[in-house]
């Protein structure tokens, strides 16, 4: 069964660094992209970036690049979403998933729990 | 501002035929295929259908999907409890080079 589980909540201040993780089990870790997508309180699904497992090669949407930092460690299994720097604004729940690349169409197929992260003074 | 617009809430009685509609542009929608996710309260979205109409193994036949031009739709026949939940759609987007996401529309069984 393919499974992607996150870390769980965080509590940070502003200026504060941090970073979640999201495991990927049941399936060839390397064999997938997996995606950073976040969600604001009572907004939308913003796609943030995604990672190559095999060669951490990164792609950022213009929105979060130089925000926040995509790794991850195939030894491990385990993606990662950094920041620096946190602000307020960074209050959301996060989601890795798991990126689907079928006869040259791409799609996601599964989904972490979500992690929620709270930023405030 | 999502980029793709679904109505933000649906509701329609037990054992009645419910669609949401999902609607976006050439970039996306028009050129490439459509999810749809459902996710229930407190849970990870999982996938419904998937490249416009397809039911991944598991999912009801009650569950089905369309896309015409540059919009999409989710039907949902044969309403019950369980259903309620929140739907969103997603597609490729060929100018972010990633995916876009509807604002999600959460459906009430009356």
């Amino acid at each position: 069964e393919v499974q992607l589980v996150q870390s769980g909540a965080e509590v940070k201040k502003p200026g504060e660094s941090l970073r979640i993780s999201c495991y990927g089990s049941g399936y060839s870790f390397t064999g997938y992209w997996i995606t950073w997508v976040r969600q604001m309180p009572g907004k939308g699904l913003e796609w943030m970036g995604r990672i190559d497992p095999r060669d951490s090669y990164t792609s950022y949407s213009p929105s979060f690049q130089g925000h926040v930092t995509i790794s991850a460690d195939k030894s491990i299994r385990t993606a990662y979403l950094q920041w620096s720097t946190l602000n307020a604004s960074d209050t959301a729940i996060y989601y890795c998933a798991r990126l689907r690349t079928l006869t040259g169409t791409t799609d996601i197929d599964y989904w972490g729990q979500g992690t929620l992260v709270t930023v405030s003074s | 501002q999502s980029v793709l617009t679904q109505p933000p809430s649906v509701s329609e009685a037990p054992r009645q035929r419910v669609t949401i509609s999902c609607s976006g542009s050439s970039s996306n929608i028009g050129n490439n295929v459509v999810n749809w996710y459902q996710q229930l309260p407190g849970k990870a979205p999982k996938l419904l259908i998937y490249y416009d109409d397809l039911l991944p193994s598991g999912v009801s036949d009650r569950f089905s999907g369309s896309k015409s031009g540059t919009s999409a739709s989710l039907a949902i026949s044969g309403l019950q409890s369980e259903d309620e939940a929140v739907y969103f759609c997603a597609a490729w987007d060929d100018s972010l080079n990633g995916p876009v996401f509807g604002g999600g529309t959460k459906l009430t069984v009356l």
